[in-house]
């Protein structure tokens, strides 16, 4: 079955880094595009970054353009947030999310991880 | 990218159908139909209902169903059941080549 396991969250400074990742399991990783989605405690879902399932085209929402680098291994399975330059309003619960399959385009998502926090605070 | 609208809240007895609208621009909801819709329990990660404005993946309910007009998506659940009960986002494909969600709709069965 299908499994994404994030990893990498906890309490950082402001200004400071943060790496997250998404262990995948269950299918062909290296044939799907993943996304990352953020979810602020209280509040509805964000749009983070997407990468191909090649790792050939990657986008960013605005609020993190030029902050954070999504990246991934298909050797290990595994998806990346390289989160830079964090602020207060980075915090929240990040989740990995596979493309859907039976899609012509990457822009929905069928299978999430648990998810995992990061608390941004001084 | 401004997040698409919807209502904070609707309701239904247990039976009834109802409808979740998402409303955005011809950027994103009206012109492209990458429209998806997502159900959300407390404390839960989201769970995929509809795809590409109308296609539902294997194993979610036919009392889930999703359309198109213009720069407004809707999402109609019939039969309402008490695990219905949720939080549901739409998302849609932007020009922008990104992925912008609705603010949320809270559905609560009476």
């Amino acid at each position: 079955q299908v499994q994404l396991v994030e990893s990498g969250g906890g309490v950082v400074q402001p200004g400071r880094s943060l790496r997250l990742s998404c262990a995948a399991s269950g299918f062909i990783f290296s044939n799907y595009g993943m996304h990352w989605v953020r979810q602020a405690p209280g509040k509805g879902l964000e749009w983070v970054a997407v990468i191909w399932y090649d790792g050939s085209n990657k986008y960013y929402a605005d609020s993190v353009k030029g902050r954070f680098t999504i990246s991934r291994d298909n050797s290990k399975n595994t998806v990346f947030l390289q989160m830079d330059s964090l602020r207060a309003e980075d915090t929240a619960v990040y989740y990995c999310a596979r493309r859907v399959s039976g899609s012509s385009a990457p822009w929905a998502a069928d299978y999430w991880g648990q998810g995992t926090l990061v608390t941004v605070s001084s | 990218q401004s997040a698409l609208t919807q209502p904070a809240s609707v309701s239904g007895s247990p039976g009834q159908s109802i409808t979740i609208s998402c409303t955005g621009t011809s950027s994103d909801v009206g012109g492209y139909n990458y429209v998806s819709w997502y159900q959300q329990h407390p404390g839960k990660a989201p769970k995929l209902m509809i795809y590409d404005v109308s296609n539902r993946p294997s194993g979610v309910s036919n009392r889930f169903s999703g359309s198109k007009s213009g720069n407004t998506a809707s999402l109609t659940i019939s039969g309402l059941q008490s695990e219905d009960e949720a939080d549901y986002y739409c998302g849609s494909y932007t020009r922008s080549t990104t992925l912008v969600f609705g603010g949320g709709t809270k559905l609560t069965v009476l």
